[in-house]
Protein backbone atom coordinates (compact mmCIF):
# COMPACT_ATOMS: atom_id res chain seq x y z
CA UNK A 1 0.00 0.00 0.00
CA UNK A 2 1.41 3.62 -0.65
CA UNK A 3 1.39 5.45 2.31
CA UNK A 4 0.94 9.56 2.08
CA UNK A 5 2.04 11.69 4.74
CA UNK A 6 1.03 15.35 5.31
CA UNK A 7 3.33 18.13 7.38
CA UNK A 8 2.08 19.71 8.87
CA UNK A 9 -1.02 18.48 10.93
CA UNK A 10 -1.96 21.78 11.65
CA UNK A 11 -0.87 25.49 10.57
CA UNK A 12 -1.66 28.77 12.22
CA UNK A 13 -1.37 31.46 9.41
CA UNK A 14 -2.68 34.96 8.98
CA UNK A 15 -4.61 36.70 6.05
CA UNK A 16 -1.84 37.35 3.14
CA UNK A 17 0.62 34.71 3.89
CA UNK A 18 2.07 32.39 1.95
CA UNK A 19 1.35 28.78 3.14
CA UNK A 20 2.95 25.71 1.60
CA UNK A 21 1.88 22.07 2.52
CA UNK A 22 4.21 18.94 1.83
CA UNK A 23 2.70 15.39 1.29
CA UNK A 24 4.98 12.67 1.15
CA UNK A 25 4.08 9.45 -0.67
CA UNK A 26 6.24 5.92 0.85
CA UNK A 27 6.72 4.66 -2.55
CA UNK A 28 7.37 6.74 -5.96
CA UNK A 29 4.25 7.57 -7.69
CA UNK A 30 4.98 10.08 -10.43
CA UNK A 31 2.75 13.10 -10.69
CA UNK A 32 -0.14 10.77 -9.53
CA UNK A 33 -1.70 13.26 -6.46
CA UNK A 34 -4.45 15.60 -6.40
CA UNK A 35 -4.97 17.72 -3.68
CA UNK A 36 -8.75 18.64 -1.81
CA UNK A 37 -10.04 21.86 0.30
CA UNK A 38 -12.49 20.83 3.01
CA UNK A 39 -14.73 23.10 5.15
CA UNK A 40 -16.43 22.26 7.79
CA UNK A 41 -19.53 20.13 7.28
CA UNK A 42 -19.17 20.10 3.29
CA UNK A 43 -17.86 17.87 0.88
CA UNK A 44 -14.23 18.16 -0.10
CA UNK A 45 -13.52 20.17 -3.38
CA UNK A 46 -10.47 19.37 -6.00
CA UNK A 47 -8.04 21.82 -6.12
CA UNK A 48 -5.22 20.06 -8.22
CA UNK A 49 -4.97 16.73 -9.88
CA UNK A 50 -1.66 15.27 -11.80
CA UNK A 51 0.12 17.39 -9.10
CA UNK A 52 0.40 20.72 -10.68
CA UNK A 53 -3.12 20.80 -13.04
CA UNK A 54 -5.38 23.53 -11.35
CA UNK A 55 -8.94 22.67 -11.27
CA UNK A 56 -11.33 25.17 -13.32
CA UNK A 57 -12.52 27.58 -10.94
CA UNK A 58 -9.87 27.18 -8.83
CA UNK A 59 -8.06 30.40 -8.06
CA UNK A 60 -4.64 30.72 -9.48
CA UNK A 61 -3.09 31.63 -6.00
CA UNK A 62 -3.28 27.74 -5.41
CA UNK A 63 0.12 26.21 -7.09
CA UNK A 64 0.83 22.14 -7.02
CA UNK A 65 4.04 20.74 -7.84
CA UNK A 66 6.53 17.88 -7.17
CA UNK A 67 6.45 14.45 -8.48
CA UNK A 68 8.11 10.99 -7.03
CA UNK A 69 7.82 11.06 -3.71
CA UNK A 70 7.58 14.84 -2.16
CA UNK A 71 4.62 17.44 -3.16
CA UNK A 72 4.23 20.61 -1.82
CA UNK A 73 0.33 22.66 -2.04
CA UNK A 74 1.49 26.63 -1.81
CA UNK A 75 -1.37 29.07 -1.28
CA UNK A 76 0.30 32.38 -2.03
CA UNK A 77 -1.70 35.01 -0.38
CA UNK A 78 -3.94 33.48 2.35
CA UNK A 79 -7.39 34.15 2.11
CA UNK A 80 -10.13 34.18 4.60
CA UNK A 81 -12.08 31.64 2.25
CA UNK A 82 -9.00 29.30 2.08
CA UNK A 83 -9.36 28.36 6.06
CA UNK A 84 -9.44 24.85 5.54
CA UNK A 85 -8.15 21.23 5.76
CA UNK A 86 -6.51 20.06 2.74
CA UNK A 87 -5.85 16.65 1.76
CA UNK A 88 -3.76 14.75 -0.67
CA UNK A 89 -4.40 11.95 -2.42
CA UNK A 90 -2.50 9.41 -4.69
CA UNK A 91 -4.28 8.57 -8.06
CA UNK A 92 -3.29 5.08 -8.44
CA UNK A 93 -5.75 2.25 -8.66
CA UNK A 94 -6.36 1.84 -4.69
CA UNK A 95 -6.07 5.21 -3.87
CA UNK A 96 -5.54 6.70 -0.26
CA UNK A 97 -5.84 10.07 1.39
CA UNK A 98 -2.81 11.90 3.35
CA UNK A 99 -4.04 12.50 7.19
CA UNK A 100 -4.96 16.47 6.31
CA UNK A 101 -3.60 19.44 7.14
CA UNK A 102 -5.66 22.06 9.09
CA UNK A 103 -5.03 25.74 8.47
CA UNK A 104 -5.85 28.28 11.43
CA UNK A 105 -6.35 31.58 11.50
CA UNK A 106 -3.76 33.22 14.31
CA UNK B 1 -24.13 20.89 -13.55
CA UNK B 2 -23.61 17.75 -12.28
CA UNK B 3 -25.17 17.01 -9.49
CA UNK B 4 -24.73 13.97 -6.84
CA UNK B 5 -27.31 13.52 -3.94
CA UNK B 6 -26.65 10.54 -1.52
CA UNK B 7 -29.82 8.68 0.27
CA UNK B 8 -30.52 5.96 2.67
CA UNK B 9 -31.16 4.96 6.39
CA UNK B 10 -29.09 7.17 8.86
CA UNK B 11 -28.81 5.09 11.30
CA UNK B 12 -27.86 0.50 11.33
CA UNK B 13 -27.88 -1.76 13.50
CA UNK B 14 -24.50 -3.54 14.37
CA UNK B 15 -24.15 -6.73 12.34
CA UNK B 16 -26.51 -5.51 10.28
CA UNK B 17 -26.23 -3.92 6.45
CA UNK B 18 -25.65 -0.49 5.17
CA UNK B 19 -27.25 0.63 2.35
CA UNK B 20 -26.89 3.65 0.22
CA UNK B 21 -27.95 5.63 -3.19
CA UNK B 22 -26.43 7.82 -4.93
CA UNK B 23 -28.49 9.76 -7.12
CA UNK B 24 -27.29 11.55 -10.12
CA UNK B 25 -28.08 14.26 -12.35
CA UNK B 26 -27.02 16.42 -15.05
CA UNK B 27 -24.76 13.39 -16.36
CA UNK B 28 -25.88 9.52 -17.64
CA UNK B 29 -23.98 7.25 -15.43
CA UNK B 30 -23.74 5.10 -18.82
CA UNK B 31 -21.14 7.34 -19.87
CA UNK B 32 -18.46 5.45 -20.76
CA UNK B 33 -16.04 8.52 -19.45
CA UNK B 34 -16.10 7.96 -16.17
CA UNK B 35 -16.20 6.14 -12.91
CA UNK B 36 -18.26 6.43 -10.24
CA UNK B 37 -17.39 6.62 -6.29
CA UNK B 38 -17.86 6.24 -2.79
CA UNK B 39 -15.83 7.89 0.20
CA UNK B 40 -16.09 7.66 3.65
CA UNK B 41 -15.38 9.85 6.53
CA UNK B 42 -15.72 9.07 10.36
CA UNK B 43 -16.34 11.91 12.61
CA UNK B 44 -13.28 14.09 13.18
CA UNK B 45 -10.84 11.90 10.79
CA UNK B 46 -9.68 11.48 7.25
CA UNK B 47 -10.85 10.40 4.06
CA UNK B 48 -11.25 6.47 3.24
CA UNK B 49 -11.68 5.82 -0.72
CA UNK B 50 -14.28 2.17 -0.76
CA UNK B 51 -14.93 1.63 -4.30
CA UNK B 52 -15.48 2.36 -7.48
CA UNK B 53 -17.79 1.38 -10.64
CA UNK B 54 -17.87 2.20 -14.19
CA UNK B 55 -21.12 1.76 -16.48
CA UNK B 56 -20.24 -1.67 -17.20
CA UNK B 57 -20.66 -2.77 -13.72
CA UNK B 58 -16.90 -3.49 -13.20
CA UNK B 59 -16.10 -2.51 -9.79
CA UNK B 60 -13.05 -2.72 -7.50
CA UNK B 61 -12.95 -1.23 -4.17
CA UNK B 62 -10.32 -1.21 -0.76
CA UNK B 63 -9.26 -4.23 0.02
CA UNK B 64 -9.43 -3.38 3.50
CA UNK B 65 -12.92 -3.91 3.32
CA UNK B 66 -12.56 -7.02 2.03
CA UNK B 67 -15.55 -8.60 0.77
CA UNK B 68 -17.95 -6.50 2.88
CA UNK B 69 -18.30 -4.28 -0.05
CA UNK B 70 -20.88 -4.63 -2.79
CA UNK B 71 -21.48 -1.73 -5.79
CA UNK B 72 -24.34 -1.32 -8.32
CA UNK B 73 -25.72 0.51 -11.36
CA UNK B 74 -29.55 1.21 -11.78
CA UNK B 75 -29.48 2.98 -14.92
CA UNK B 76 -33.33 3.69 -14.91
CA UNK B 77 -32.87 5.79 -12.24
CA UNK B 78 -29.62 7.50 -12.96
CA UNK B 79 -28.22 6.47 -9.45
CA UNK B 80 -25.50 3.86 -8.39
CA UNK B 81 -25.65 1.81 -5.08
CA UNK B 82 -23.40 1.02 -1.87
CA UNK B 83 -23.77 -2.13 0.29
CA UNK B 84 -21.39 -2.90 3.24
CA UNK B 85 -22.34 -5.94 5.44
CA UNK B 86 -21.63 -6.74 8.60
CA UNK B 87 -21.36 -3.08 9.59
CA UNK B 88 -19.84 -2.14 13.42
CA UNK B 89 -18.89 1.10 15.00
CA UNK B 90 -15.99 1.65 13.35
CA UNK B 91 -18.23 2.13 9.48
CA UNK B 92 -19.87 4.97 11.93
CA UNK B 93 -18.80 8.10 8.99
CA UNK B 94 -20.02 10.40 6.21
CA UNK B 95 -20.60 8.52 3.20
CA UNK B 96 -19.32 10.58 0.08
CA UNK B 97 -20.67 9.96 -3.57
CA UNK B 98 -18.51 11.34 -6.63
CA UNK B 99 -17.33 11.09 -10.08
CA UNK B 100 -14.48 9.81 -10.65
CA UNK B 101 -13.45 11.95 -14.09
CA UNK B 102 -10.55 10.43 -15.32
CA UNK B 103 -10.66 6.52 -16.65
CA UNK B 104 -6.66 6.07 -15.48
CA UNK B 105 -6.71 8.07 -12.83
CA UNK B 106 -8.18 8.58 -9.29
CA UNK B 107 -9.15 12.18 -8.99
CA UNK B 108 -12.95 12.76 -7.85
CA UNK B 109 -14.71 16.08 -9.18
CA UNK B 110 -17.34 16.71 -7.77
CA UNK B 111 -18.95 15.34 -4.47
CA UNK B 112 -22.06 15.11 -3.16
CA UNK B 113 -23.15 16.61 0.15
CA UNK B 114 -22.55 13.49 2.14
CA UNK B 115 -24.71 11.73 4.50
CA UNK B 116 -24.11 10.85 7.87
CA UNK B 117 -24.34 6.93 8.68
CA UNK B 118 -24.20 5.88 12.17
CA UNK B 119 -23.90 2.08 13.46
CA UNK B 120 -25.59 1.79 16.73
CA UNK B 121 -28.24 -0.43 18.36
Amino acid sequence: DIQLTQSPSFLSASVGDRVTITCRASQGISTYLAWYQQKPGKAPQLLIYTASTLQNGVPSRFTGSGSGTEFTLTISGLQPEDFATYYCQHLTRYTTFGQGTKVEIK
Amino acid sequence: QLQLQESGPRLVKPSETLSLSCTVSGASINSSSYFWGWIRQPPGKGLEWIGSIYFTGITYHNPSLKSRVTMSLDSSKNQFSLKVTSVSAADTAVYYCARRTSLLLNWFDPWGQGILVTVSS
